[in-house]
């Protein structure tokens, strides 16, 4: 069974603070990593994808991805109470099994 | 403005009713998907549809059918062999099915509640 582990927090920043969300699975042959923003009540928002080992950056948002330890991580910088959601990680293999955690909630305090 | 749509949003039913909930995409995509989402859980994949005439169970289809009659629509039928029906449901495409870079988007899903 593929496994897709994350923190179910919650957890807790201040305003401005940077945000470190992580995530591991446990299909070796896993291509595709994103990650999901989900508001109360809402539907899983793509704010992240990350394909290659290392750091990809968009705005306050940075995906890193570690193949070898099976990890991928969301850093969120200068976290402002509106980043404050449920943040899922997917994994996707190349036989299309898409995986989601379940998700870890963060609160960003003002 | 491109997207996909879900309806209703709120869906309440009494036990033993079979429900159909509505999803409609105008991005193009080929593949389709429809998942349930619990406190606490992961989204979990019930079915997905490759292209149109074509659907494949997911991990948990017992209780559900799906059909994909036109590229842009694929409805779920909650029947009422389903034990725990009330569920956050929600329905994703992407641009194909088997490209794993390929994004899934979501629509704004429904939520059943059947007493």
């Amino acid at each position: 069974q593929k496994e897709v582990e994350q923190n179910s927090g919650p957890l807790s920043v201040p305003e401005g603070a940077i945000a470190s969300l992580n995530c591991t699975y446990s299909d070796r042959v896993s291509q595709s990593f994103f990650w999901y923003r989900q508001y109360s009540g809402k539907s899983p928002e793509l704010i992240m994808s990350i394909y290659s080992n290392g750091d990809k950056e968009d705005g306050r948002f940075t995906a890193q991805l570690n193949k070898a330890s099976q990890y991928v991580s969301l850093l969120i910088r200068d976290s402002q109470p509106s980043d404050s959601a449920t943040y899922l990680c997917a994994v996707n293999s190349q036989d299309n099994d898409m995986r989601f955690g379940a998700g870890t909630r963060l609160t960003v305090k003002p | 403005d491109g997207g996909i749509t879900q309806s209703p949003k709120y869906l309440f039913r009494k036990e033993g009713q079979n429900v159909t909930l509505s999803c409609e995409q105008n991005l193009n995509h080929d593949a389709m998907y429809w998942y349930r989402q619990d406190p606490g859980q992961g989204l979990r994949l019930i079915y997905y549809s490759q292209i149109v005439n074509d659907f494949q169970k997911g991990d948990i289809a017992e209780g559900y059918s799906v059909s994909r009659e036109k590229k842009e629509s694929f409805p779920l039928t909650v029947t009422s062999a389903q034990k725990n029906p009330t569920a956050f449901y929600l329905c994703a495409s992407s641009i194909q099915w088997g490209v794993s870079f390929y994004e899934q988007y979501f629509g704004p899903g429904t939520r059943l509640t059947v007493t």
